[in-house]
C-alpha cells in the first residue's frame, strides 16, 4: 500500500495570505486527490490532480482559490489562496493504488 | 450529482454492545468503501464491497452491499473501546471519485 506524507501537519494563518500543501507518495499513481473536511464534518473532494494537465474541480471550487500542481506521479501541490476564516479545514491528499489511501492530513487554522 | 446519506450521525453504546450504521446512495453504485477515523486522526480505509449483495466480515465487523447496490451497512459485535471513532461510507460511482457520507461518530462507554 501507499505510504503519503503531507507538509505542513499543521499551520496557522493570517486572513489574505496563502498557503501551499505538499503530498509526497513513496509510489508512482495516476490518480491523486485532495479533499477538505471541515471541522466535525465529512471529507469533500476539492479536485483531482491530474500528472500533466490541468487538475478537475468539483462544483464548488475553483483554479483561482485552489490552484493545484501535479508535476510527476508522486508529487502534488494544493495551494489555498487568499485565505479567510472559513478555509480553516483539513486538507488531505488520497491517492487510489488498487485501493484508497490518505495522508496524514494539514490542518490549517485562519485567523 | 451523487449524493451518500450515512446515518446515525452519533452513537453511544456500552461495551459490549453492538453498533450498526447505515449509507444510502441517491444513485447505483459500482463500489462502496468504508473508513474508519480515529480522533485527530485520517481516514483509513477498512474495505470495499463490489457486488451485489455482497458481505464481507473482518472480525467483528460485517460490511454488507444491497442487492441494488445503493445501500449499504456496518455492523460491529460485541462493541469494544478502540472501536471509538467516525465511521464513513464512501460511494464510488461511474467517475473514480468518493462521494463520502456524513458520518457516524462512535462513542464506547466502558
Amino acid at each position: 500500500s501507499a505510504v503519503i506524507s503531507q507538509k505542513p501537519s499543521r499551520d496557522i494563518c493570517q486572513r489574505g495570505t496563502s498557503l501551499t500543501i505538499q503530498c509526497q507518495v513513496d509510489s508512482q499513481v495516476t490518480m491523486m486527490f485532495w479533499y477538505r473536511q471541515q471541522p466535525g464534518q465529512s471529507l469533500t473532494l476539492i479536485a483531482t490532480a491530474n500528472q500533466g494537465s490541468e487538475a478537475t474541480y468539483e462544483s464548488g471550487f475553483v483554479i483561482d482559490k485552489f490552484p493545484i500542481s501535479r508535476p510527476n506521479l508522486t508529487f502534488s501541490t494544493l495551494t489555498v489562496s487568499n485565505m479567510s476564516p472559513e478555509d480553516s479545514s483539513i486538507y488531505l491528499c488520497s491517492v487510489d493504488s488498487g485501493s484508497i489511501h490518505f495522508g496524514p492530513g494539514t490542518r490549517l487554522t485562519v485567523t | 450529482g451523487q449524493q451518500v446519506m450515512q446515518i446515525p450521525q452519533y452513537q453511544h453504546v456500552q461495551e459490549g454492545e453492538d453498533f450498526t450504521t447505515y449509507c444510502n446512495s441517491s444513485t447505483t453504485l459500482s463500489n462502496i468503501q468504508w473508513y474508519k477515523q480515529r480522533p485527530g486522526g485520517h481516514p483509513v480505509f477498512l474495505i470495499q464491497l463490489v457486488k451485489s449483495g455482497e458481505v464481507k466480515k473482518q472480525k467483528r465487523l460485517t460490511f454488507q452491499f444491497g442487492e441494488a447496490k445503493k445501500n449499504s451497512s456496518l455492523h460491529i459485535t460485541a462493541t469494544q473501546t478502540t472501536d471509538v471513532g467516525t465511521y464513513f461510507c464512501a460511494g464510488q460511482g461511474s467517475a473514480r471519485q468518493l462521494t463520502f457520507g456524513s458520518g457516524t461518530q462512535l462513542t464506547v462507554l466502558p
